[in-house]
């Protein structure tokens, strides 16, 4: 069964740093990109960026450029998504999802709370 | 980059009856190989996204035919012939030929 599992739910403060993780099985990883979504509470669906773990060629929207770091570690199947100094509006449900043309399948979200 | 836009923002249907959704691009989303890059996904309450249609018109792996998707260039649709109870979430629309890549911005499906 092809999956992505990614890692739990954090609760960090303005100014910390965070590296969270997607974990790819079932399929050969470094054939497909992952891409990012963000889901603000109780808000729409926003596409952040993808990286192809094959030579981790990376697209950022210009809107999470600068923001945010993702990469891959294609020897553990697993990409990423960082931060360096967290903001209370990086408060969201953050998705990755393989891409083939569509985006299939999804993991299950991770959960990440800044606040003070 | 490629604005989508959707239409109603939220549908109450009754059990059995049909559901459209209207989905714009601010951009013609064929590409010059024929594909057209828009597809649907339907995100149930507390579960990540899901891929109903791709490819505007094509039904994913183990989607009722009671959902279908139309449209070309920039206008297009999802239509439910007739809304079960289990079709209850958000619908989004997604573009995937310019980067970045962009949704509409949900519509909410409810039951009556």
């Amino acid at each position: 069964e092809v999956q992505l599992v990614q890692s739990g739910a954090e609760v960090k403060k303005p100014g910390e740093s965070l590296k969270i993780s997607c974990k790819g099985s079932g399929y050969n990883f470094t054939n497909n990109w992952i891409g990012w979504v963000r889901q603000m509470p109780g808000k729409g669906l926003e596409w952040m960026g993808i990286i192809y773990p094959r030579d981790s060629d990376t697209k950022y929207s210009p809107s999470f450029q600068g923001q945010v770091t993702i990469s891959v570690d294609k020897s553990i199947s697993t990409a990423y998504l960082q931060w360096s100094s967290l903001k209370a509006s990086d408060t969201a449900i953050y998705y990755c999802a393989r891409r083939n043309n569509w985006f299939d399948p999804w993991g299950q979200g991770t959960l990440v709370t800044v606040s003070s | 980059d490629i604005v989508m836009t959707q239409t109603p923002l939220s549908l109450s249907v009754t059990p059995g009856q049909p559901a459209s959704i209207s989905c714009k691009s601010s951009q013609s989303l064929l590409h010059s190989a024929g594909k057209t890059f828009l597809y649907w996904y339907l995100q149930k309450p507390g579960q990540p996204p899901q891929v109903l249609i791709y490819e505007v018109s094509n039904r994913f792996s183990g989607v009722p035919d009671r959902f279908s998707g139309s449209g070309s260039g920039t206008d297009f649709a999802l239509k439910i012939s007739r809304v079960e109870a289990e079709d209850v979430g958000v619908y989004y629309c997604m573009q995937t030929i310019q980067l970045p890549y962009s949704f509409g911005q949900g519509t909410k499906l409810e039951i009556k």
